[in-house]
């Protein structure tokens, strides 16, 4: 089965500063990645997501992600950040070409400060 | 093209009352799940279905009973209700191995 590890619970940043979300998953196959954002009081949305090629993957928003199968990570970044970014992020994951379900890490809170 | 519908979108509860929490998927997807999201504690998987007559349990099963009758519902049940189960719950479908969509949450208080 697979796993996945979101290493900061809180990431605080200073407006127009990059941030970089971490995300590691372990799985003995082939994975899909994805990575979502959860605003206060809505449900998640899809940021980006990794299936196959290359391994820089642009989302909404101004995000980026890369997907590093060597170091089974899979972090998400932005070069600048607005007070508008400050959300929950989630990372997930699946095994490719595979019917199986989705494994959720346990969430970053990015809080942007003016 | 309305995704997965969430109903209701708040419930308050007494303690000991039971309560469907209803979901359904227009998108002919295989896989549905349900989530709870407390404060802090990121999603944790109640119940998963990966088709029509077929469910098994998640992370935090106890207290919740799901069923799967067709592809598009995956209603979630409460049948005594505790504090303990105060929390958002969200449902999300999703094909074979692609991205989950997710309804708007239904927040439930138990008093």
């Amino acid at each position: 089965a697979q796993s996945v590890t979101q290493l900061d619970s809180q990431v605080p940043v200073f407006e127009e500063a990059p941030v970089e979300l971490r995300c590691n998953y372990s799985s003995s196959v082939s994975v899909y990645l994805f990575w979502y954002v959860q605003y206060p009081n809505q449900g998640l949305q899809l940021l980006l997501k990794y299936l196959s090629g290359s391994t820089l993957v642009k989302g909404i928003n101004g995000f980026e992600a890369e997907f590093n199968k060597s170091q089974t990570s899979f972090h998400l970044r932005k070069p600048s950040v607005h007070i508008s970014d400050t959300a929950e992020y989630f990372c997930a994951v699946t095994l490719a070409h595979a019917g199986n379900m989705l494994t959720f890490g346990g969430g970053t809170r990015l809080m942007v400060k003016p | 093209n309305a995704g997965v519908t969430q109903t209701p979108k708040f419930r308050i509860l007494k303690i000991g009352q039971s309560m469907t929490l209803q979901c359904t998927q227009d998108m002919n997807h295989n896989y549905m799940y349900w989530y709870r999201q407390d404060p802090g504690m990121g999603l944790k998987l109640i119940y998963y279905s990966v088709g029509a007559g077929i469910t098994d349990k998640g992370e935090v099963p106890n207290g919740y009973n799901v069923s799967r009758s067709t592809t598009e519902d995956f209603p979630l049940r409460l049948e005594l209700a505790a504090p303990s189960q105060t929390s958002v719950y969200f449902c999300a479908s999703s094909g074979q191995a692609t991205e989950a969509f997710f309804g708007q949450g239904t927040r439930l208080t138990v008093v």
